[in-house]
């Protein structure tokens, strides 16, 4: 597609149940990152994905979170078990990756309250 | 790990003021990019340096590729109203990961 797509926009879920969440990258990106956005603040990392690497996992707060990317395309972040401190906007990023990256491009993210 | 600070957090301005802000890091990137967030959007490209020392503008933003690669600036003109927003440094080091800055929050008083 033109753009990254991000889906649902909006999600409410109740505390303990799971979430996934679905990024459809710009195609022919290999690189696509998820981030998480509280209220008011910067971005915080969650994993990476490039090419057909292990992924970077560095970022993910715990063992609920997980993401996979299927087919070097589409990608589910999910989140077992919510908490309210899981309310946040998740965004999601893809690039070309490679030396001539030039930057990334963002979905306009899923927001989601845990209640 | 890689540590990126921008500064400042937050700032208040009259519209017609000139803008700056900059980002740090502890270690060098090959690349440096600037974002700009708009409520309930994603984040959208700006600007994005390649090489140390290089200044690049588009419109009335200028921002700075840092000569030791470990900052840039970035300037805004003349500012106005729909200046309004979050902006995020980004830099990019040699395995290709990105990092962020924690945002400068950008309020334009007509």
């Amino acid at each position: 597609g033109a753009g990254v797509s991000q889906s649902p926009s909006n999600k409410v879920t109740e505390k303990g149940k799971d979430v996934e969440l679905r990024c459809d990258p710009i195609s022919g990106h290999t690189a696509l990152y998820w981030y998480r956005q509280s209220l008011g603040q910067g971005l915080e990392f969650l994993i990476y994905f490039q090419g057909n690497s292990a992924p970077d996992k560095s970022g993910l707060p715990s063992d609920r979170f997980s993401a996979e990317r299927t087919g070097g395309s589409v990608s589910t972040l999910t989140i077992q078990r919510t908490q309210q401190e899981d309310s946040a906007v998740y965004l999601c990023a893809s690039s070309l990756g490679g030396t001539g990256s030039k930057g990334y491009t963002f979905g306009s993210g899923t927001r989601l309250t845990v209640v | 790990g890689q540590q990126l600070n921008q500064s400042p957090q937050s700032m208040f301005i009259q519209e017609g003021e000139d803008v700056s802000m900059n980002c740090t890091s502890s270690s060098i990137f090959n690349t440096w990019l600037w974002y700009k967030q708009d409520p309930g959007e994603g984040p959208v490209l700006l600007i994005a340096l390649y090489k140390a020392g290089e200044l690049t503008s588009n419109g009335r933003l200028t921002a700075q590729f840092g000569i030791t690669r470990k900052d840039s600036f970035l300037n805004i003109s003349a500012s106005i109203p729909s200046d309004v927003g979050i902006y995020f440094c980004a830099g990019r080091d040699n395995f290709n990961k990105f990092y962020f800055g924690s945002g400068t929050k950008l309020n334009v008083k007509p």
